[in-house]
Order: structure tokens, then sequence, then C-alpha cells
């Protein structure tokens, strides 16, 4: 059974700092991995989708890789701002989508 | 892109009633509807894959009869929690693979906020 996991499971930094949050997961057969963002008490917002056969995407400030064979995914996020502020979710899709319990992000102005 | 609307977007509710939530795509048919729930700060959980026509498919522990699923149409999937209790309060989040989309699309609601007191 797929497990995900991220870490840390929360993370302040000051504004204007680069940081990287981290996934991992146990299964490395999947289809995709995709990074979201949740504000609290709202649905998903689908950041970065990265295919099985891909290494990176990048939009923006942020950008993903991808190490599907130690089943690993960071996502980097360059020039921090107060707006960045939420919880960022990793999911892995194989037979179906399997969740981390999420990084809990904090940028002080 | 993609649409994909909830309602109501929070409700609250008193415990041992009984709550609908609707998952409706606005701009593409959806055979294929997936429900997940999310406690705080807790991942979220796949609860059933709703296909339009047919029974849903419920994850190990989710109580169908309690959580009853109908996608009676190609664009709306309902959850209906049946007699509430406070230990259902939780965040339920719907997403839609269409029809005609590649086998890993999915799009996500907005989230209904469902309260029990």
């Amino acid at each position: 059974k797929q497990e995900v996991t991220q870490i840390p499971a929360a993370l302040s930094v000051p504004e204007g700092e680069n940081l990287v949050l981290n996934c991992s997961f146990t299964d490395s057969a999947i289809y995709n991995l995709q990074w979201f963002r949740q504000d609290p008490g709202k649905g998903l917002t689908s950041l970065l989708l990265i295919q099985s056969s891909q290494r990176e995407q990048t939009s923006g400030r942020l950008n993903a890789s991808l190490d599907k064979s130690s089943g690993r995914s960071t996502l980097y996020i360059a020039a921090s701002q107060p707006g960045d502020s939420a919880t960022y979710l990793c999911a892995v899709l194989a037979n179906d989508m399997r969740f981390g319990a999420g990084t809990r992000l904090t940028v002080k102005p | 892109g993609a649409v994909v609307s909830q309602h109501p977007s929070w409700v609250i509710c008193k415990s041992g009633t009984s709550v609908k939530i609707e998952c409706r795509s606005l701009d593409f048919q959806a055979t294929t509807m997936f429900w997940y729930r999310q406690f705080p700060k807790q991942s979220l959980m796949l609860m059933a894959t709703s296909n339009e026509g047919s029974k849903a498919t419920y994850e190990q522990g989710v109580e169908k009869d309690k959580f009853l699923i109908n996608h009676a149409s190609l664009t709306l999937s309902t959850l209906t929690v049946t007699s509430a209790h406070p230990e259902d309060s939780s965040f339920y989040i719907c997403s839609v693979h269409p029809t005609s989309g590649l086998p890993y699309e999915q799009y996500f609601g907005p989230g209904t906020r469902l309260t029990v007191t």
C-alpha cells in the first residue's frame, strides 16, 4: 500500500528566504506526482504536476523535482512571500491518489 | 480551465440530521467523481469513487449506509451524510475525472465544511 510522507510538518521562515518542502513515497510505480496548495478552509489548488517520466516542472517561483527511483519529490519555493503561507500537499497517482499530510508553511513579513 | 463546484460551501447541522453535498462539473462530463474527507491536520482521505449510473465503490472503513453517494448524471454527484454525528464534522472535497480526459486528470472542487453540533 502506497504511503506518502511529507517533511517537515510545519515550517516558518522570514520573507525572502528560499525553501524546500519534501515528499517521499513508498511505491515507485506511479503515473504522476502533484503538488497542491490549500488555504485554510478552502479546496485544493494544483501547483505543479510531474509525470512519472519527467524529472522536474517549474512555474514562476516554484520548482518541483521528482526522483521516482528513490521515491522522493521536492518543492522549491524561491524568494518566499507572506502570500505563500498555506499548507502544501503532495499526492501520488497510481491505482488511486494518495496524499501526504502536508507541510504548513508560514512566511513572516 | 475545468471548473468544479460544490454546494454548500459550508453547513452546520444538528446531530441526527442528514446533510446532502453536491458536486458539479460545470463545463465537461464526468463518468467518475471522487469524494475525499479531510480532518484537521490530517491527510486528505479518499472515501469513495462514484461512477455514473452504477453503485459507488467505498474505501475500507467508510460506511456506505452512512455516506450515501448518488451519481445520477454525468455532471452531478451527491454525498449524503445520514444521521450525522459530531465526529462527522470535517472538510469534504470532491474531484472529477473528465470522461474525455487523460487517465490522470482530476479537477478538485472548493470543498464543503460540515460542522455537526
